[in-house]
């Protein structure tokens, strides 16, 4: 079954370094997706990505966030400059279409641990 | 805005035991609703998914029926196992793309 694939799936880095998460969606999806979840805390939406731009953005996803679609496989997430409560899971997801009644796939997710 | 409200674990059950995970949703429109797991060390996986009022999503023994007078979407099993250990998120997706998620609850079940 087609997966999406996320790496690295353990990050350690100083605080103010830049990171870069990287994720491959499942191939004939349109809809790209972050997510991260704050250890014990809800999965929370950051930022949607479709054709090439943002569709949608949380509050949480400021500037110093971004996203990118490189190339025709992988899908970026860049933090630029890391805070000590970016510490979480990312999780990149991906879907065919928006219709709400397809599945959202997910990563197994990317842990970043910023010290 | 949207908003998924789920009961609070842990749930700590016996091995064969009954399980009923409560969830509730607040959206506007015809949500589609999930029930995602996440096994220790893992990533989210779907364990369900119902698209409209009245349908019943199952999946492994488990299953949630839509109810959009109570506007809940409850996870149940009849006979839980060791291997069921894990996180559970309802979840709803809606007007906007993006999947809203509840809280999680923490199933644990005891041999």
């Amino acid at each position: 079954e087609p997966e999406v694939t996320q790496t690295p799936s353990h990050q350690v880095t100083q605080m103010g370094q830049e990171v870069i998460l990287r994720c491959v969606p499942i191939s004939n999806h349109l809809y790209f997706y972050w997510y991260r979840q704050i250890l014990g805390q809800k999965v929370e939406f950051l930022v949607s990505f479709y054709n090439n731009e943002i569709s949608e953005k949380s509050e949480i996803f400021d500037d110093q966030f971004s996203v990118e679609r490189p190339d025709g496989s992988n899908f970026t997430l860049k933090i630029r400059s890391t805070k000590l409560e970016d510490s979480a899971m990312y999780f990149c997801a991906s879907s065919r279409d928006i219709y709400s009644g397809n599945t959202i796939y997910f990563g197994e997710g990317s842990w970043l641990t910023v010290v | 805005g949207d908003s998924v409200t789920q009961m609070e674990g842990p749930v700590t059950l016996s091995e064969e035991a009954f399980l009923t995970i409560n969830c509730t949703y607040t959206a506007t429109g015809y949500p589609s609703l999930f029930w995602y797991v996440q096994y220790p060390g893992e990533g989210l996986q779907l364990l369900l998914k119902a698209t409209k009022a009245d349908d019943k999503g199952s999946n492994k023994g488990f299953e949630a029926t839509y109810r959009k007078e109570t506007t809940s979407f409850h996870l149940e099993k009849g006979s839980v196992q060791v291997s069921d250990s894990a996180v559970y998120f309802c979840a709803l997706r809606g007007a906007g793309n993006m999947l809203t998620f509840g809280g999680g609850t923490r199933l644990m079940v005891k041999p």
